[in-house]
């Protein structure tokens, strides 16, 4: 199965927001209540940053903040700091042939 | 704390085999069911494969379905990988995975992951 999609790059300047999509389809995304978000620095190992589509786990700063709307979950990173900059990836259910689906994963840079 | 530890990775040559172990602690390994992700140099993550808290579901990604078994021992608190007929586009790093509890996200912890490299 095709991985979710997510926007290959978003760049962004300090103390600026920005947001990453993900993108799937009724069997995945849109037909499960939870999509959850990591953060992957380079050389570690995936982090949960957003889990049942908006809350954050004890410690994850309240600068990440997640949404979903139908077939499309996005997560927004606001007052953008250097340490941001990492991989971001998606993950949901799904009902097809694998269990679980990843997005494409979104590099984000800070300017 | 949570402690998921991997080990097993190496190089191998095309058509061989490997098996992988997952040590977990910190929590009550038996209750949780598990997965197996794999991220390929360069690339996204993959979900490979996932094993129910009392081994009696078990489900594969079509990538390595007929070619890897996950199992476990829920007495040492262990989960395995045993990964058969390997090919290159097997190489990554290997993580695994504990499956969330609450349902509310795919998975809450991660192992560190250990390099499998599929080369002659």
């Amino acid at each position: 199965q095709s991985a979710l999609t997510q926007p290959a790059s978003v760049s962004g300047s300090p103390g600026q927001s920005i947001t990453i999509s993900c993108t799937g389809t009724s069997s995945d995304v849109g037909g499960f209540k939870y999509v959850s978000w990591y953060q992957q620095q380079p050389g570690k190992a995936p982090k949960l940053i957003i889990h049942a589509v908006t809350d954050r786990p004890s410690g994850v700063s309240n600068r990440f903040s997640g949404s979903k709307s139908g077939n499309t979950a996005s997560l927004t990173i606001s007052g953008l700091r250097a340490e941001d900059e990492a991989d971001y990836y998606c993950c949901s259910y799904s009902s097809r042939s694998t269990l679980y689906v990843f997005g494409s994963g979104t590099k984000v840079t800070v300017l | 704390e949570v402690q998921l530890v991997e080990s097993g990775g190496g190089l191998v040559q095309p058509g061989g085999s490997l098996r992988l172990s997952c040590a977990a602690s910190g929590f009550t390994f038996r209750s949780y069911n598990m997965n197996w992700v794999r991220q390929a140099p360069g690339k996204g993550l993959e979900w490979l494969s996932y094993i129910g808290s009392s081994t009696r579901t078990i489900h594969y990604s079509d990538s390595v379905k007929g070619r890897f078994t996950i199992s476990r021992d829920n007495v040492q608190n262990t989960l395995f990988l045993q990964m058969n007929s390997l090919r290159a586009e097997d190489t990554a790093i290997y993580y695994c995975a504990r499956d969330s509890i609450t349902g509310s996200e795919c998975f809450d912890s991660w192992g560190q992951g250990t390099l499998v490299t599929v080369s002659s």
